[in-house]
């Protein structure tokens, strides 16, 4: 994704915190999405941000600063099953999402 | 959540020939749908948006002679990939979103495509 950029690879140990990190290009820029995605599986959507702050689902909270073209998925008490690929997708307001490079978790015990 | 179903999960076809992708949006419609190809290890590049009732829009180095999209109904996307080759073979998966709404998208399950 030329116009997102995510860490290609991050390690955790089981029960800790992980952020990912994503900053992305304004230009017609609508919101922010974070997706999961396991090895030969489809993407799943995990959360969405349309305005600055922190959006909280369980154990997965996601964060945007509009002004800094930046936002950030945050996992917390990870878990073995955590280990994926995740990539931010930048959203327009026709509903069209472009996705970063993904970052590979790794959870390890 | 809403379900998108993808058909088929898998296919092998020969160099040459041409396969179709269906995409379903099962419980809601879908004006717009997108078709995306991943590579593996690689992200999802957007490859086209599907659009009811009128032509699809192609992004940029796509080549719609040979990525066909029909956008029949409310419910159905297909992709037929023309006179495959083997460079052809990737995951190709589609996405919806509920009429609307620019948040949350619903992938199908992704086809796995090998042209041999």
């Amino acid at each position: 994704g030329q116009s997102l950029e995510q860490p290609s690879e991050v390690t955790a140990v089981e029960g800790a915190i992980v952020q990912i990190n994503c900053t992305y290009q304004t230009s017609g820029f609508y919101g922010l999405s974070w997706y999961q995605q396991h090895d030969g599986g489809a993407p799943t959507f995990l959360s969405y941000n349309g305005l600055d702050g922190l959006e909280e689902t369980g154990r997965f909270s996601s964060f945007l600063s509009r002004s800094d073209s930046y936002g950030y998925l945050l996992l917390q008490e990870l878990q073995m099953k955590d280990s994926a690929s995740y990539f931010c997708a930048r959203n327009t307001n026709a509903g069209k999402s472009t996705f970063g490079d993904g970052t590979t978790l790794t959870v390890k015990p | 959540g809403a379900v998108v179903s993808q058909h088929p999960s898998r296919v092998i076809c020969k160099s040459g020939t041409s396969v179709k992708i269906e995409c379903r949006s099962l419980d809601f419609q879908a004006t717009t749908m997108f078709w995306y190809r991943q590579f593996p290890k690689q992200s999802l590049m957007l490859m086209a948006t599907s659009n009811e009732g009128s032509k699809a829009t192609y992004e940029q180095g796509v080549e719609k002679d040979k990525f066909l999209i029909n956008h029949a109904s409310l419910t159905l996307s297909t992709l037929t990939v023309t006179s495959a080759h083997p460079e052809d073979s990737s995951f190709y998966i589609c996405s919806a979103r509920v009429r609307g709404t620019v948040t949350e998208a619903f992938f199908g399950q992704g086809t796995r495509l090998t042209v041999v």
